[in-house]
């Protein structure tokens, strides 16, 4: 099993372009997480789904992120524009729902830069 | 979810056995305890669960206090790739989802 993939593991861009971070969850899974790790505020949930539906976006801070998962192998985060204060290393990780454990796999990350 | 509390940092001999403790006085009855451990630049690790019984796999035991407002994950054997923050979570698995939030955890060093 090749588990949660990311991609890119690191992203450098100015202030102002478009950022697209993908995950590919693993296979079977229903659940998919985005989360958000800084060193100021930890580790924030940002939204999951549930069988390709968003179930819960209040962790997504504002209206510049944005979250799809176009089917069960493959969901992006995007952020337009980007700004600075976005730097942060962004975890993607999925989950068997409905089995009543749920434990959560996590990707390596994407490092995300914005200068 | 309740939220959890944990000592922001702790030591440990390799070797030794490693108790990381949590409080989650406000725990509700349908809520699990998981744990879950971030070594340096990685993604959080997936330890163990449990609801009221102590619970053993190949990584750890968790160890649940009979009124359920406080645990303790045991590393038995400690090794110096044991460093990392280990999270300490509640949360119901009867809910629309997995809805899992983090604190700040505990940072485990483990010295030689």
């Amino acid at each position: 099993d090749a588990g949660v993939i990311q991609s890119p593991r690191h992203e450098v861009t100015e202030m102002g372009q478009e950022v697209t971070l993908r995950c590919k969850p693993i296979s079977g899974h229903n659940s998919l997480f985005w989360y958000r790790q800084t060193m100021m505020r930890g580790l924030e949930l940002l939204i999951y789904f549930n069988n390709n539906v968003p179930i819960d976006d209040s962790g997504m801070p504002e209206d510049r992120f944005s979250a799809k998962m176009p089917n069960a192998s493959f969901s992006t985060l995007k952020i337009q524009p980007s700004e600075p204060r976005d730097s942060a290393v962004y975890f993607c990780a999925s989950s068997l729902y409905g089995t009543g454990v749920g434990e959560q796999y996590f990707g390596p990350g994407t490092r995300l830069t914005v200068t | 979810d309740a939220k959890t509390t944990q000592p922001p940092s702790m030591d440990c001999a390799e070797g030794r056995a490693a108790n990381l403790p949590c409080n989650h006085s406000t725990i509700s009855g349908n809520e699990y305890v998981y744990w879950y451990r971030q070594i340096h630049s990685q993604g959080p690790q997936y330890i163990i669960h449990g609801l009221k019984n102590n619970e053993t796999n190949e990584m750890a035991s968790l160890i649940i206090t009979e009124d359920r407002k406080s645990s303790t994950l045991i590393l038995p054997h400690a090794t110096l790739r044991d460093t990392a923050v280990y999270y300490c979570i509640v949360r119901s698995v009867d809910t629309g989802g997995f809805k899992t939030i983090f604190g700040a955890g505990t940072r485990l060093f483990v010295k030689a």
